[in-house]
């Protein structure tokens, strides 16, 4: 099966730094990439997401990027705000979809 | 936010106790699943229902079992468990074959505490 490695587990960045963090798979057959944002308290929520068929997708200050040959994907916060701090799921989908376990984001002002 | 609801929010209950989480979805989706979120595993999925039928039992222990009466809700019954099982349970939903398959819709989850 599919298994996702995801890195760093924590990340702690000054505001408007950048920030990045990055997952592998295994699965050559994954074809769909989404992240998810977790703030504390509260439900995960799909923030991006990216298909094998494209290399990279920005929205505003995050965007990911794929390299299906390195089988990695990582998504790239620019501009860090307070409240981008949260833990930030990425998920591979090979007919269903494997979790990393997470990466603890903090913002310090 | 409202598009997956769960209750309740939060339950305590004892080892011997048998109770049971709720899960809705007002989304129109196919596929729902239960997750466990603690400290140890920060995403477990434990089932995945599609279409009512379950695919998917990824080794869950039998004191937790799961049912789809239909697309729109499910349940996870709960007997005899132990205070290792004390979490957060999130279901989610999605729509297999959309535009954005597989992307899951999560609810605010059920505060799990076993005494």
């Amino acid at each position: 099966g599919e298994n996702v490695e995801q890195h760093p587990s924590t990340l702690s960045v000054q505001e408007g730094d950048s920030a990045v963090i990055k997952c592998t798979y295994s699965d050559s057959a994954s074809n769909y990439f989404p992240w998810y944002k977790q703030e504390l308290g509260k439900r995960p929520q799909l923030i991006i997401d990216i298909r094998s068929n494209v290399g990279e997708k920005k929205d505003q200050r995050i965007a990911v990027t794929l390299n299906k040959t390195a089988k990695h994907f990582s998504l790239h916060i620019t501009e860090t705000q307070p409240e981008d701090s949260a833990v930030y799921f990425c998920a591979a989908r090979a007919g269903k979809s494997t979790f990393g376990d997470g990466t603890t984001l903090t913002v310090k002002p | 936010e409202t598009g997956v609801t769960q209750t309740p929010r939060h339950l305590v209950m004892g080892m011997t106790n048998k109770k049971s989480l709720k899960c809705e979805q007002h989304l129109g989706h196919n596929a729902m699943y239960w997750y466990k979120q603690s400290a140890k595993k920060p995403l477990e999925l434990m089932f995945v229902y599609n279409f009512k039928e379950q695919t998917e039992n990824n080794s869950v222990p039998s004191r937790f079992s799961p049912e789809c009466p239909n697309s729109s809700h499910l349940f996870l019954h709960l007997h005899t468990l132990q205070p290792e099982d004390s979490a957060l349970y999130l279901c989610a939903s999605s729509q297999p074959g959309g535009s954005r398959t597989d992307t899951q819709y999560f609810g605010p989850g059920t505060r799990l505490t076993v005494l």
